[in-house]
Order: structure tokens, then sequence, then C-alpha cells
């Protein structure tokens, strides 16, 4: 089965604080979503990455797909108490199944 | 924005109960998902639903579990004979394009079996 793992598991940074969220995939990679869900609410969509090195930027959020490394990564600048939330990396598998990955809790501190 | 609601947002029932979880996607939507995410655990696919039938479904998603679109805004989930490990958050999802994953999430039921 398709398996995406996330680092760092957690996070807990300063208010300010730039920081890097991964994704790697076992399994080659057709698209990969990122989400943020904010603590027992639903999940947001924040960007999709299709092709090998793709990079998108939304606000502050910036994330970048490397098909070869099956890996994609999530960087935030200058974070905010409002960026705090678990982020799910989500991927299709060759099943036509879509996963999502272990998660990332952050955590933003004025 | 429009955005997917889902009913009820807490569900208490007893074990063994069925248990319907409501869903209104996005109105132009087509493909339809539920999800479901146990506590302090991943994000886990259940099942997708196109043109009034499953396209894909996941290995949880047995024959406890039932979807259906009863109408032209509602879709239900279905689990017959409720047991304890169901206890999780429920997520429904929608999407326009076909081979579009989901992109619209509700903000999903919480489910507990007692």
């Amino acid at each position: 089965s398709q398996e995406l793992e996330q680092s760092p598991q957690s996070l807990i940074v300063q208010e300010g604080k730039n920081l890097t969220i991964n994704c790697t995939s076992s399994k080659t990679l057709y698209g990969l979503y990122w989400y943020k869900q904010k603590y027992g609410e639903g999940l947001i969509f924040l960007m999709m990455l299709q092709k090998g090195g793709e990079e998108k930027s939304h606000e502050k959020i910036t994330a970048k797909l490397d098909e070869k490394k099956q890996q994609s990564s999530l960087h935030i600048t200058a974070s905010q108490p409002s960026h705090a939330g678990i982020y799910l990396c989500g991927a299709v598998t060759t099943g036509n199944q879509f996963y999502f990955g272990t998660g990332t809790s952050l955590t933003v501190i004025p | 924005e429009p955005e997917v609601t889902q009913t009820p947002s807490h569900q208490v029932t007893q074990m063994g109960q069925e248990v319907i979880l409501r869903c209104v996607p996005i109105s132009n939507h087509l493909y339809f998902y539920w999800y479901r995410q146990i506590l302090g655990q991943k994000v886990e696919f259940l099942v997708s639903f196109y043109n009034n039938e499953i396209s894909e479904k996941s290995e949880i998603f047995d024959d406890q579990f039932s979807v259906e679109r009863p109408d032209g805004s509602n879709f239900t989930l279905k689990i017959r004979s409720t047991k304890l490990e169901d206890s999780a958050m429920y997520f429904c999802a929608s999407s326009a394009i076909k081979g579009s994953q989901p992109q619209h999430f509700g903000d999903g039921t919480r489910l507990s079996i007692l």
C-alpha cells in the first residue's frame, strides 16, 4: 500500500520563524496535495502539485515537488499563530486511491 | 465560497445500531468521497462515488458500509451495525473534475460508539 511519511511528526516554533515539513512517498507520485487541519475540524485544501519541479505559493506557504525523490516539502515563512494545525500531504496511487500522509502537528508560540 | 456541509457534527450511537451520516456536497460537483480519521491516526480513504455508483473503495469499506445519493443534494454513509472501532471522525469531500482528487472537505462528523 502507498505510504506517505511526513517529517517531522510535530514541530514547535517561535512566531516569525521559518519551517519546513517534508512528505516522502514509498511509491511513484502522481500528484501531491497539501491540506491543513485545525484540531478537531475539517481539512482545508492548500495546494496541489502535479509536475516534478513544480513549486506553488500561497501567502507565506510554499510547496515543492521532487518527483525523482518522491518527495514534497512545505515551507512556511515567518510563521504566525494562525499557521498552527496539522499539515497533511496526500497523493494518488496507481490504484487511483487517495492516501493521506502521517501528518505534522505545528504549534506556533507567540 | 461554496462548501461541503456535514450533519450531524457529533453522533453518539449504541454499538450494534445503524447510523447514517449525511453530507451535502458542493452543488455542481459530481465526485464524492468519504474518509475517516480514528483519533490520533491518519485520515483514511473509504470510498469514492460517481454517477450513482461506487468508483473506488478501500479495504475498510466492507459490507457493513454503504453509500447513497438519495436525491440531488445529499450523499450519505450508512454503517449497518456499528462496532466500537467505528468511532472516528468521518469526512465527506467532493470534487468537480474527473480524475481530480478531493479538494473540498466538510468539517466532519464525530461518531462515538458506546
